[in-house]
C-alpha cells in the first residue's frame, strides 16, 4: 500500500498568518493523464471530515480561496493564506490512485494561538 | 445539494456483526461510488472499502477482507456496510462517503455512526 506522511502533526498559528502543511507519499501520485490522484480533507472538531481540494490543486466547491494546494509526484502541500478562527481541526491528505487501497496520512491539527 | 444520512448508534457484543446503513440523496449512486472510511477513538481516518455500483462490484481493504460487506442499491440510493467478527478494536465512528467516479475523492460525507463493541 501507498504510505502517506505529513508534518508537522501539529500546528498553531496565529490568526492572519499563513500555514503550510506537507504531504509526502511512497509512491508516485502522478496518474499518466497528468493529474496528481491526492486530496486534501478537514475535519473540524467534533464533525464528518469535507473535501477541500482535489487532484492536488482543484478547490472543492464552496471552499474559500485561502486555501490552496500544489505539488507533484510525491511530494504535496496544503497552504492557507490567512488563517481564521474557523480552520481549527485536522487536515489530512489522501492518495486516490492506488484504487483497491486508498490511504490517509496521519493528520496535521492546527489551532490559533 | 447531495447529503449522506446514516443510521444511529450501535452497541454490540465481541464476535456479533454490525449492519450501518446510508442513504443518499438525488442519483447519487448513478455516477458515483459510496466508500466507508471509519475513525477510533482519537484516531485518524481508515478507509475501509467502497461499492461502485456502476460496475456493481467492490474492493476491501486488506485488513477488512473477510469479514467486510459492502453493498448498494441505486434503486433506493442506499449503501450497508456490515462487518462481521467484532472485536473491541472495531469501536470506532463509521463514515460512508460518495465517491467521485473515476477520480475518486470522497464528497460529500454522512453524519458518522458511532459503533461500540462491548461485552
Amino acid at each position: 500500500d501507498i504510505v502517506m506522511t505529513q508534518s508537522p502533526l501539529s500546528l498553531s498559528v496565529t490568526p492572519g498568518e499563513p500555514a503550510s502543511i506537507s504531504c509526502r507519499s511512497s509512491q508516485s501520485l502522478l496518474h499518466s493523464n497528468g493529474d496528481n490522484y491526492v486530496d486534501w480533507y478537514l475535519q473540524k472538531p467534533g464533525q464528518s471530515p469535507q473535501l477541500l481540494i482535489y487532484l492536488g490543486s482543484n478547490r472543492a466547491s464552496g471552499v474559500s480561496d485561502r486555501f490552496s494546494g500544489s505539488g507533484s509526484g510525491t511530494d504535496f502541500s496544503l497552504k492557507i493564506s490567512r488563517v481564521e478562527a474557523e480552520d481549527v481541526g485536522v487536515y489530512y491528505c489522501m492518495q486516490s490512485l492506488q484504487t483497491r487501497a486508498f490511504t490517509f496520512g496521519p493528520g496535521t491539527k492546527v489551532d490559533i494561538k | 445539494q447531495v447529503q449522506m444520512v446514516q443510521s444511529g448508534a450501535e452497541l454490540k457484543k465481541p464476535g456479533s456483526s454490525v449492519k450501518v446503513s446510508c442513504k443518499a440523496s438525488g442519483d447519487t449512486f448513478g455516477t458515483h461510488a459510496v466508500s466507508w472510511v471509519r475513525q477510533a477513538p482519537g484516531q485518524g481516518l481508515e478507509w475501509m472499502g467502497r461499492f461502485i455500483p456502476i460496475l456493481d462490484m467492490a474492493n476491501y481493504a486488506q485488513n477488512f477482507k473477510g469479514r467486510l460487506t459492502i453493498t448498494a442499491d441505486k434503486s433506493t440510493n442506499t449503501s450497508h456496510m456490515e462487518l462481521s467478527s467484532l472485536k473491541s478494536e472495531d469501536t470506532a465512528i463509521y463514515y460512508c462517503a460518495g465517491q467521485s467516479w473515476p477520480d475518486n475523492w470522497l464528497d460529500p460525507w454522512g453524519q458518522g455512526t458511532h459503533v461500540t463493541v462491548s461485552s
